[in-house]
């Protein structure tokens, strides 16, 4: 079925070290989404990928979308306190008016001093 | 600046119960999701509507239906209200060309 997997599931970091979550599809997607849930939150929507090899930055955080458009990555350089939270995938199935945005299973990110 | 509100944080219904919850949007988004968040499993996408009277079924739809009487209001019930059914309950929606995913607060929802 249409579905992302995403791993892994959980990463505990200190302040400071890097952080890397992946999302892999083995069908071509036509965008990838990323979003971000802090604790008690809802998901938020930090960016979307559309094109072969894209690759986007907002601050420390860099979003590549493969080449072969199946796979996705979120990298956080020198994570912050701030950062920690659930990292979720998406991808836009159909195209259109009937599109259907499906989710990963998410990355928790926990980040200590 | 209010978006997509939920009619309720948390609720508390027994088992067999006809339970609706209801979601708004005011950015007159053509899509509308409900989704499923349960530790472990993400976001499970439970129905979508993409217009007025329109429905699509998601990844899980069994024991659930949706309601789109008007572009801005989804609905989501449950028929028979089931233990299992206890779950966090998020609701979205989206420009149909933008696709970026605007979320509810999340309803709890207890079943017991």
């Amino acid at each position: 079925g249409q579905q992302v997997m995403q791993i892994p599931q959980y990463q505990h970091v200190q302040e400071g070290e890097d952080f890397t979550t992946y999302c892999n599809s083995s069908t071509t997607l036509s965008n990838i989404q990323w979003y971000k849930q802090r604790p008690g939150g809802h998901p938020v929507f930090l960016i979307q990928l559309v094109k072969s090899g894209e690759v986007k930055k907002q601050k420390r955080l860099t979003f590549q979308f493969g080449e072969a458009k199946k796979n996705s990555s979120l990298h956080i350089t020198a994570t912050q306190t701030t950062d920690v939270g659930t990292y979720f995938c998406a991808a836009l199935w159909g195209g259109g008016t009937a599109s259907k945005l499906t989710f990963g299973t998410g990355t928790r990110l926990q980040v200590t001093l | 600046d209010v978006k997509v509100t939920q009619s309720s944080r948390y609720l508390v219904k027994r088992t067999g119960e006809k339970v609706f919850l209801e979601c708004v949007q005011d950015m007159d988004h053509e899509n509308m999701f409900w989704y499923r968040q349960d530790p472990g499993l993400g976001l499970r996408l439970i129905y979508f509507s993409y217009d007025v009277k329109m429905k699509e079924k998601g990844d899980i739809p069994e024991g659930y239906s949706v309601s789109r009487e008007k572009k801005e209001r989804f609905s989501l019930i449950l028929e028979s209200a089931s233990t299992n059914q206890t779950s966090m309950y998020l609701c979205a929606s989206s420009h149909w060309v933008l696709g970026q995913g605007d979320f509810g607060p999340g309803t709890r929802l207890t079943v017991l």
